[in-house]
């Protein structure tokens, strides 16, 4: 079964511009979430999707979107970018939405902000 | 902001010794998870343990879980150099519709 895929693997641009980041999540999950990880502050939870609704966002400004697709796959959207959003950029999937439900990550996409 | 603060940041041993890594947490959770990273890649689930759990196994590693003092540990048994990575705890808090805070990780070095 493949893994969670995440693409592109590296991105580089310039601030003011906006980025699309994608998530194909393991087959026949439904749950996908993302999450910054950045050395000064760690891993942050940044929304979690479940067949196409948001059921939960993190401390972002509004500059950080989402959707998910009927088909589970989903995209990120950061706009207006700032220097501080240089990060690793990882999602991941699960089969159902809850608390109990160990999560599947990408490899991530690497973010540099110039 | 990240509620389980991992202790000790780094260690360090030789391999076939055994790695114990701590986790403290803030508010009451519905469970914990522990999670691997190795350098430039994802993370990987290792073990969950409920909170009425104490204590679970897994292969090496031995999970144990104090509610009380809100805190658990990893316990990696024989370690081997491929267990060189970043483990983090992550708590998943009552009531919270589905949000994994994580611990700030420690790294562990397993030297052959």
């Amino acid at each position: 079964k493949a893994g969670v895929t995440q693409t592109p693997r590296y991105l580089i641009k310039t601030r003011g511009q906006q980025v699309t980041l994608s998530c194909s999540p393991i087959s026949g999950h439904r749950s996908v979430s993302w999450y910054q990880q950045t050395p000064g502050q760690g891993l942050q939870f940044l929304f979690e999707y479940f067949s196409e609704t948001q059921r939960n966002k993190g401390n972002f400004p509004g500059r950080f979107s989402g959707r998910q697709f009927s088909n589970s796959r989903s995209e990120m959207n950061v706009s207006t970018l700032e220097l501080g959003d240089s990060a690793l950029y990882l999602c991941a999937s699960s089969l159902a939405a809850g608390s109990d439900q160990p999560q599947h990550f990408g490899d991530g996409t690497r973010l540099s902000i110039l | 902001s990240q509620q389980g603060e991992e202790d000790p940041q780094a260690l360090s041993i030789q391999e076939g010794e055994n790695a114990t890594m701590n986790c403290s947490y803030k508010t009451s959770i519905n469970n914990l998870q522990w999670y691997r990273q190795n350098s430039g890649r994802g993370l990987v689930h290792l073990i969950l343990i409920r909170s009425n759990e104490r204590e679970k196994h897994s292969g090496r590693l031995r999970v144990t879980l104090d509610t009380s003092k809100k805190s658990s540990s990893l316990l990696i048994t024989a370690s081997r150099a491929a267990d060189t990575a970043s483990y983090f705890c992550a708590t998943d808090g009552r009531g919270s519709a589905r949000q994994l805070t994580f611990g700030s990780g420690t790294q562990l070095t397993v030297l052959p």
